[in-house]
């Protein structure tokens, strides 16, 4: 079985100063984890991945987050938030559970960036 | 190069009337699913093609909700005798194969559909 639990279901910042969107997992096996974005009236487009490479990953539009085994998290991270970024935030997990691959994904947090 | 093209993009229709939503995944991916997502939710798996095996159906709210897809290609979700319960954002996706461990899907940008 696997699971993903996203901490907010928003977030506020504002420009400029630090991002934080926390995301924690469990998963019987070795997961992957990705975070999608969602704009209004869109799809949702890939951040960025782990799969079982390096810990800490980089992702598109400046984000990072990190696997921390002993945590079960994937955190989401940006340094300096910009009002574009301003989106819906989604934590999925992925693994070979029961021999399905059927993507878990979190309920989801609501970035708000303030000018 | 074309990513995935889900249409039409808004759908309103009364309740009880029957809704084909299509969905025209990115060339060469085998992989195919369906999610619902509703006001303020996360995305809801419905259904799952891999290929030309048989569709992991168990995500199917209720048997008023079919899917196929022919040729493995094109997709349609249909859903007979609307219910405004059914009334959500109705979102495909392709990856490249079924290890999502690996592949990352790729979304379209979703049917709305209001039941009136």
């Amino acid at each position: 079985a696997q699971s993903v639990t996203q901490l907010d279901s928003h977030v506020s910042v504002s420009e400029g100063t630090p991002v934080l969107l926390r995301c924690n997992y469990s998963s019987s096996y070795s997961p992957s984890l990705f975070w999608y974005v969602q704009h209004p009236n869109k799809g949702l487009q890939l951040l960025l991945k782990y799969t079982s490479a390096a810990t800490l990953v980089k992702g598109i539009n400046g984000f990072e987050a990190e696997f921390k085994k002993s945590e079960t998290s994937f955190h989401l991270t940006k340094p300096s938030a910009h009002m574009s970024d301003a989106a819906e935030y989604f934590c999925v997990v992925s693994s070979a559970s029961g021999g399905s691959y059927i993507p878990t994904f979190g309920r989801g947090t609501s970035l708000i960036v303030h000018p | 190069g074309a990513g995935v093209s889900q249409s039409p993009s808004n759908k309103v229709t009364e309740k009880g009337k029957d809704v084909e939503l299509r969905c025209d995944p990115i060339s060469g991916h085998t992989a195919l699913y369906w999610y619902r997502q509703s006001l303020g939710q996360g995305l809801e798996f419905l259904i799952y093609f891999q290929g030309n095996s048989a569709p992991d159906k168990s995500g199917l709210p209720s048997d008023r909700f079919s899917a196929e897809r022919t040729g493995g290609s094109v997709s349609t979700l249909t859903i007979q005798r609307t219910q405004q319960e059914d009334s959500a954002v109705y979102l495909c996706a392709s990856s490249l194969s079924w290890e999502t461990t690996i592949q990352p899907q790729h979304f379209g940008d979703g049917t709305r559909l209001s039941i009136l």
